[in-house]
């Protein structure tokens, strides 16, 4: 089982609609939570980042992490065309050996239909 | 501009034939690292650096080797490339804090075919 596990769609919305993208864990050690997006052909851009159980809200991004259900999601309200891309979530924990590992899901591809 | 140059962007090679991707950023960076992104199995770490002359394996290290001689440089070296190393990778660098890996910034990717 992976210990990071998340929906790879595709997503298929229309322009405006909200989106729901999402992630689930299994390793209670991860303590910092990231949303990346990553256009084609491109490398992935941090999009949001959080360390407690709750919301962070940027613009029409809210980053929602909830530790006893390890589970975050990422909310996009009044999607754009411009939104459609594949999103990463990302997870961090502190090894055993002092490394700080980052632990990625295997993104979900969103698009946005005009 | 701030970035992240990585090359070649893209490479076809035949197994056994040495190669080299490199990596360079702008923004001194102590921290850098090498992954790959493959269909299904999301970016895994392939090898990473604290600071100069510090490298250490990440989550998929078999198979290459990094050498880390100046802060801004951080090669990728595939020895003898072999048909699963297949793969879209990626160069990715931040300041270092100890305590969280902080903002991740990537390269483009450099897109490897071993035949």
């Amino acid at each position: 089982q992976k210990e990071v596990e998340q929906d790879p769609g595709p997503l298929s919305v229309p322009e405006g609609a909200i989106v729901s993208l999402n992630c689930t864990y299994s390793n209670s050690a991860f303590q910092y939570f990231m949303w990346y997006r990553q256009y084609s052909r491109k490398g992935p851009e941090l999009l949001m980042y959080t360390y407690s159980s709750g919301n962070k809200e940027d613009g029409r991004f809210t980053a929602q992490v909830d530790k006893s259900s390890k589970y975050i999601s990422l909310f996009i309200r009044d999607s754009q065309p411009s939104d459609s891309a594949t999103y990463l979530c990302a997870m961090s924990r502190l090894m055993d050996t002092g490394r700080r590992a980052l632990t990625f899901g295997s993104g979900t591809r969103l698009q946005v239909q005009p | 501009e701030a970035q992240v140059t990585q090359n070649p962007r893209y490479l076809i090679t035949v197994t056994g034939k040495k190669l080299t991707v490199t990596c360079s950023q702008n923004m001194n960076h102590e921290y850098m690292s090498w992954y790959r992104q493959d269909p299904g199995l999301g970016l895994r770490q392939i090898y990473y650096s604290m600071n100069v002359e510090v490298t250490d394996k990440g989550d998929v290290p078999e198979g290459y080797k990094v050498s880390r001689k100046e802060k801004r440089n951080f090669p990728l070296i595939l020895e003898s490339p072999s048909p699963n190393q297949t793969s879209l990778y990626f160069c990715a660098s931040t300041f270092y804090r100890g305590s969280d890996t902080g903002e991740l910034f990537f390269g483009e990717g450099s897109r490897l075919t071993v035949l």
